[in-house]
């Protein structure tokens, strides 16, 4: 069974600061992708990540794709409170599946 | 592009009743389109995939008999839950495959449903 773990699950800081958003599994996935949501909505995606080692950037949010496709990472700088929302990062498996973490709530404060 | 509309975005219903969930892919052909349930600050829990012109396949757990899912075109999955009870309250989210190049899937708004 695939699983992917996300971390922290929950992160409350002050606008200005920067956070990371880890997503780790044992398994391999073609691709990952990464999205925001808030409360009574659907999930936004934000970026999916496919090529080993893979870097992309969405204005202050960097998302990294490890070299062995089993894990990523979400870097936010200088988060601001319209950054506050549940992440999810997301594996694809074999079938088109998405494998999801748990979830980060970020709540930022002004 | 790759927009994804749900109908109703909210439902309450008496306890015994069923209730109809369109999902639909506004601006392209998904051939493949999957349910989730979500519970509060919780992450998604698939319940089922979906594939146009066959019989969904349900995850572990999910019972067949009670969400019955049916892709009728290449644009439209609807999942009914049949005799409702308040355990099914929840917030349903479908979600559609655009296909070809990668596995991303584009999310519908989602539906909170209410069972009294």
């Amino acid at each position: 069974t695939q699983l992917l773990e996300q971390s922290p699950q929950f992160l409350s800081i002050q606008e200005g600061e920067n956070l990371t958003v880890y997503c780790n599994s044992s398994s391999v996935f073609s691709s990952l992708q990464w999205y925001r949501q808030e409360p009574g909505e659907g999930p936004v995606l934000l970026v999916t990540v496919v090529t080993g080692g893979e870097v992309k950037k969405l204005k202050r949010l960097t998302f990294q794709f490890g070299d062995a496709r089993k894990d990523s990472s979400l870097h936010i700088t200088a988060a601001q409170p319209g950054d506050t929302g549940l992440y999810l990062c997301a594996g694809a498996s074999p079938g088109g599946k998405l494998i999801f973490g748990q979830g980060t709530e970020l709540s930022v404060k002004p | 592009g790759a927009v994804v509309s749900q109908h109703p975005s909210r439902v309450i219903c008496k306890s015994g009743t069923s209730v109809k969930i369109e999902c639909r892919s506004l601006d392209f052909q998904a051939t493949t389109m999957f349910w989730y349930r979500q519970f509060p600050k919780k992450s998604l829990m698939l319940m089922a995939t979906s594939n146009e012109g066959s019989k969904a396949t349900y995850e572990q757990g999910v019972e067949k008999d009670k969400f019955l899912i049916n892709h009728a075109s290449l644009t439209l999955s609807t999942l009914t839950v049949t005799s409702a009870h308040p355990e099914d309250s929840s917030f349903y989210i479908c979600s559609a495959n655009e296909g070809a190049i990668t596995d991303t899937q584009y999310f519908g708004p989602g539906t909170r449903l209410t069972v009294l």
